[in-house]
Parts: C-alpha cells; sequence; structure tokens
C-alpha cells in the first residue's frame, strides 16, 4: 500500500534563506511523485512532478525535488524563500491508473518572515 | 486556456438541504475527480469520472454523488447535508486516467453548513 509522510507540519524561514521541506513516501511500485502549493482560499497548484525519468525534478518558482530512491524521499528545496512563498505544501503519490490512487501529505504549511 | 472553473465559490446550506457543486474543467480533459477538503482530515478522494462513468470512488457515504457529463463537466451533489460536510470541495481534471498526468485543481467550493 502506498502512503505519504511529510516529516513537518510547519516550517519557517527568513526572506533570502534555503527553504527545505520533507516528504518520503511508502509505494510498492514505481510511483509518479508530485508537489503541489495552496495559497490562502486557493486550489491547489502543481510545483512539479516526478514520473521515472531524471531524479532531479525542476518546478515553477525556482523549487525542484530529488527522487531518492533508496531513501524513499521527495524532498522539495528552493535555495532563497520569498515572501510569496508562503502558502501550504502537499506532497502527492500516485501508482495506480486513476486519480482515486492519489495520496496526498497532511501537508507543511511555511511560513516567511521578512 | 481557461483552468478548472468551480461554482459556486462560496455557499452556506441548512442541515437536512442537498447542495449541488459543478465543475468545468480544462478543454479537452476528459477525466474529472472530486475531492474534500477540512483542517482535521486534509485531502480526500470522493470520486472520479472518465468519458461519464464512474471510475472510482472513495470512502464517502452515499450521500455524496456525482456525474460527468457528455461535454466532460461534471457536478457533485451532497444530500442530506451534515455539519461535518462543511469544507473545500476541489474539482480536478486531467487528460485521461493515466498514472502521471498532470492533474489541474480548481479554486474549490467552499461549503458552509449551519
Amino acid at each position: 500500500a502506498q502512503s505519504v509522510t511529510q516529516l513537518d507540519s510547519h516550517v519557517s524561514v527568513s526572506e533570502g534563506t534555503p527553504v527545505l521541506l520533507r516528504c518520503n513516501y511508502s509505494s510498492s511500485y514505481s510511483p509518479s511523485l508530485f508537489w503541489y502549493v495552496q495559497h490562502p482560499n486557493k486550489g491547489l497548484q502543481l510545483l512539479l512532478k516526478y514520473t521515472s525519468a531524471a531524479t532531479l525534478v525542476k518546478g515553477i518558482n525556482g523549487f525542484e525535488a530529488e527522487f531518492k530512491k533508496s531513501e524513499t524521499s521527495f524532498h522539495l528545496t528552493k535555495p532563497s524563500a520569498h515572501m510569496s512563498d508562503a502558502a501550504e505544501y502537499f506532497c502527492v503519490v500516485s501508482e495506480g491508473g486513476s486519480q482515486g490512487n492519489l495520496i496526498f501529505g497532511k501537508g507543511t504549511k511555511l511560513s516567511v518572515k521578512p | 486556456k481557461a483552468g478548472v472553473t468551480q461554482t459556486p465559490r462560496y455557499l452556506i446550506k441548512t442541515r437536512g438541504q442537498q447542495v449541488t457543486l459543478s465543475c468545468s474543467p480544462i478543454s479537452g480533459h476528459r477525466s474529472v475527480s472530486w475531492y474534500q477538503q477540512t483542517p482535521g482530515q486534509g485531502l480526500q478522494f470522493l470520486f472520479e469520472y472518465f468519458s461519464e462513468t464512474q471510475r472510482n470512488k472513495g470512502n464517502f457515504p452515499g450521500r455524496f454523488s456525482g456525474r460527468q457529463f457528455s461535454n466532460s463537466r461534471s457536478e457533485m451533489n451532497v444530500s442530506t447535508l451534515e455539519l461535518g460536510d462543511s469544507a473545500l470541495y476541489l474539482c480536478a481534471s486531467s487528460l485521461t486516467v493515466f498514472s502521471g498526468n498532470t492533474i489541474y485543481f480548481g479554486e474549490g467550493s467552499w461549503l458552509t453548513v449551519v
């Protein structure tokens, strides 16, 4: 059975410092992995996705994530945080041929201090 | 290209009433799914439709139902509303149902049951 664990419910960084949001997954097969961001009162926006191509995936707004099969991790990083990055981030895993097989993490709320 | 459009954005209903939410997917997308988001339970899958057929259903009572029309637009209905149904209901669309397809979310319908 697949599962997703976001290791931090809340991360706080200062503007201009690096961001690290951690995600571990459990999957029996080769999964597809996604990171979505949700700003207050908004829907989910896709940041990036991994589908068994390059293990280092670059997304929008300077975010990237690295798929590490040996560690079953898919951590999200950004070199320099911006105030507009403050939002909730969801790690998502999919291994089946159906959206019903999407498993969402509980989310990590990112705060950015000036 | 227009994104996923959900209507209404906000609504307040009374316990025992029913509600219908509407979703227009991105043009050309044939797969539509629905999710419920609450602070306590996070994001939970409701159901998925492809070519007017329900492909998958989450663990929700029969009061929750949906359908998809020939133009891929979808509606979900909740009958006999309970206070616990208060949530953000998100619709998502993708081209097909295959794993790895990018899934795009609407901004959601905020339902408050009083």
